[in-house]
């Protein structure tokens, strides 16, 4: 079993929907949380960071952690096309470990 | 702040060489710095671990003497390809804590093509 389970995808949205992304990991250990978003070609960038089990809100991006159920989820509101892209969870108790990603696209 | 500048985005060299990439925080001290490779659509996967002033710690599989990584100083560490094949052509990140603050900072990633 893989420590990280992400579903790959590609999930395809049309402009304006909610989109819902989710990980499931196995190691109880993990302390942090987080999401990236990765265009193609590029380096990943942090889109949002949590600790421990909780929300998190940051404009359209809502981070949900249960620590209980070792499940985490990324919440985009009002998705538009620019959030196409690869959607990486990523957690960490020392080592950082990613998730396979998930392509979004976002339809216009 | 928490910027990591890696360099070069992108290179291409002949099988059989020996190719550098560096990793430099620009405004905080990387006491560890984590090199990871992707390939083509696929998901990021951990090489090693560096850590300034000793050795670096390797994942299962990663061969040491292949992907030799030095982390001389607080604010650079450099991962060198060492007699490159084609299977090495892939994408490399490094990858460096930031604090609470930021979380873990990413470089913009070196695109390697080995030929």
């Amino acid at each position: 079993q893989k420590e990280v389970e992400q579903d790959p995808g590609p999930l395809s949205v049309p402009e304006g929907a909610i989109v819902s992304l989710n990980c499931t990991y196995s190691n109880s250990a993990f302390q942090y949380f987080m999401w990236y978003r990765q265009y193609s070609r590029k380096g990943p960038e942090l889109l949002m960071y949590t600790y421990s089990s909780g929300n998190k809100e940051d404009g359209r991006f809502t981070a949900q952690v249960d620590k209980s159920s070792k499940y985490i989820s990324l919440f985009i509101r009002d998705s538009q096309p620019s959030d196409s892209a690869t959607y990486l969870c990523a957690m960490s108790e020392g080592k950082l470990i990613f998730g396979t990603g998930t392509l979004l696209a976002v339809q216009p | 702040g928490a910027v990591v500048s890696q360099h070069p985005s992108r290179v291409i060299c002949k099988s059989g060489t020996s190719v550098k990439i560096e990793c430099r925080s620009l405004d905080f001290q990387a006491t560890t710095m984590f090199w990871y490779r992707q390939f083509p659509k696929q998901s990021l996967m951990l090489m090693a671990t560096s850590n300034e002033g000793s050795k670096a710690t390797y994942e299962q599989g990663v061969e040491k003497d292949k992907f030799l990584i030095n982390h001389a100083s607080l604010t650079l560490s450099t991962l060198t390809v060492t007699s490159a094949h084609p299977e090495d052509s892939s994408f490399y990140i490094c990858s460096a804590p930031a604090g609470a603050l930021y979380g873990y900072t990413f470089g913009s990633g070196t695109r390697l093509t080995v030929v």
